[in-house]
């Protein structure tokens, strides 16, 4: 059975420090794996998606990196700012099924 | 106005009353997901559906219900609700073949039952 683990569980840092979050999986037979964000009364947003063949993603100050062999992921968040205050979930869409694996999500906060 | 929007946004009701949750989105999706969010727990999959004909359950549908009314309506229904149903349930959307495989996600229910 698939599991993924975020972490940290929450994580506080002074604003404009770059921060990285991590994420594994048990199970590299995946087809993709997502970052989310989440903010409270507003569901979730996708960040980043890469796929099992791809290596990294990049959006902005966000990287997200992918080694499918030893499970894990990690999210890069460069210069960070109050507004990048959130839960950020990671989620493994595994081969061959249309389930999303979601994490507990690393609670980030950035102070002023 | 959003692309998936979620119905009610908050409801309290009482144990064995039923109670439907509806989804509707405007992004032309074809494939649409029921979730539900507990603390500890992370994001588990309800129901998912490709289309109005092909409706499948997901990791935990016992105790719940749903109907693809249209392609942009997706429906949750709790038929004698019960307090471990207490929750924030998400709805989601996605579109096959095109690469990218993301899902949106609209902004919740957070459904308690007393």
């Amino acid at each position: 059975k698939q599991e993924v683990t975020q972490i940290p569980a929450a994580l506080s840092v002074p604003e404009g420090e770059n921060l990285v979050l991590n994420c594994s999986f048990t199970d590299s037979a995946i087809y993709n794996l997502q970052w989310f964000r989440q903010d409270p009364g507003k569901g979730l947003t996708s960040l980043l998606l890469i796929q099992s063949s791809q290596r990294e993603q990049t959006s902005g100050r966000l990287n997200a990196s992918l080694d499918k062999s030893s499970g894990r992921s990690t999210l890069y968040i460069a210069a960070s700012q109050p507004g990048d205050s959130a839960t950020y979930l990671c989620a493994v869409r595994e081969g061959g099924s249309e389930k999303l694996v979601f994490g507990k999500g690393t609670k980030l906060t950035v102070n002023p | 106005d959003a692309d998936v929007t979620q119905t009610p946004r908050n409801r309290i009701t009482k144990t064995g009353k039923r109670i439907m949750l509806e989804c509707s989105q405007t992004k032309g999706h074809d494939r649409m997901y029921w979730y539900r969010q507990d603390p500890g727990l992370g994001l588990r999959l309800i129901y998912y559906s490709f289309d109005v004909k092909d409706i499948n359950k997901g990791e935990i549908s016992d105790g719940y219900s749903v109907s693809r009314q249209a392609q942009a309506k997706f429906s949750l229904s709790l038929e004698s609700a019960i307090p471990n149903q207490t929750a924030l349930y998400f709805c989601a959307t996605s579109v096959a073949g095109r690469g990218t495989d993301t899902q949106y996600f609209g902004p919740g229910t957070r459904l308690t039952v007393l």
